[in-house]
């Protein structure tokens, strides 16, 4: 199992263009979250999906788009990056939305 | 108030310390319970989950206080690889969102 893997692990991003973060897990895991990381503030909940078909919001959905359209993936778009979306993005999956979760290795995003 | 607080620490303590972090929650209707440990500069991993009885992992206890909102983390015996921070994650009773702690710093000092 490589578990749950993301693509790239580096981006660098010019303000105004776009961009597909890459999330694939091999658990066959129904839930999958989107988080990302700055220095103070912990992790912080972009959106997630409990299912195929199914995401919602979590805490800061602004200018991200997700989807869900089979079990193993869940990408996160990125549709006018900005510099406050400089971040480290984390892929999470777990084998339902009570359990523990399992995180990929994270995209570091730098927006100039 | 913050939804779930840590201590930032850092923790400084020798080699085969023990030491003890707590995490508050604000929402009382919060159900699940973790602990992870995060590297610098990586992902996540998780150490344990937390439940009602507590429950031991080797060196590792978790234990949760409901009447008081707060999880804990104890840590024996503790080795210079045990330097990382420490989040608590919570999930409240019907939701889908995991809510993080900013982290506890450890620094194991030979």
């Amino acid at each position: 199992n490589a578990g749950v893997t993301q693509t790239p692990k580096f981006q660098v991003l010019k303000t105004g263009q776009s961009m597909t973060l890459q999330c694939a897990q091999d658990m066959n895991h129904e839930y999958m979250s989107w988080y990302r990381q700055d220095p103070g503030m912990g992790l912080r909940l972009i959106h997630y999906s409990v299912g195929a078909g199914i995401t919602d919001q979590g805490e800061v959905p602004n200018g991200y788009n997700v989807s869900r359209s089979t079990t193993e993936d869940f990408p996160l778009r990125l549709l006018s990056a900005a510099p406050s979306q400089t971040s480290v993005y984390f892929c999470a999956s777990s084998r339902d939305t009570g359990g523990e979760q399992y995180f990929g290795p994270g995209t570091r995003l730098t927006v100039t | 108030r913050k939804e779930v607080e840590q201590d930032p620490g850092p923790f400084n303590v020798p080699e085969g310390a023990t030491v003890a972090f707590n995490c508050t929650y604000s929402n009382s209707a919060s159900q699940s319970f973790f602990w992870y440990r995060q590297d610098c500069r990586k992902e996540p991993k998780l150490l344990m989950s937390v439940y009602s009885s507590g429950n031991e992992d080797g060196r590792f206890t978790a234990q949760l206080n409901r009447a008081s909102q707060y999880i804990s983390l104890l840590i024996r015996d503790s080795k210079l690889s045990d330097s990382a921070t420490y989040l608590c994650v919570v999930r409240a009773s019907g939701t889908y969102k995991y809510i993080f702690g900013t982290g506890t710093r450890l620094k194991v000092l030979a």
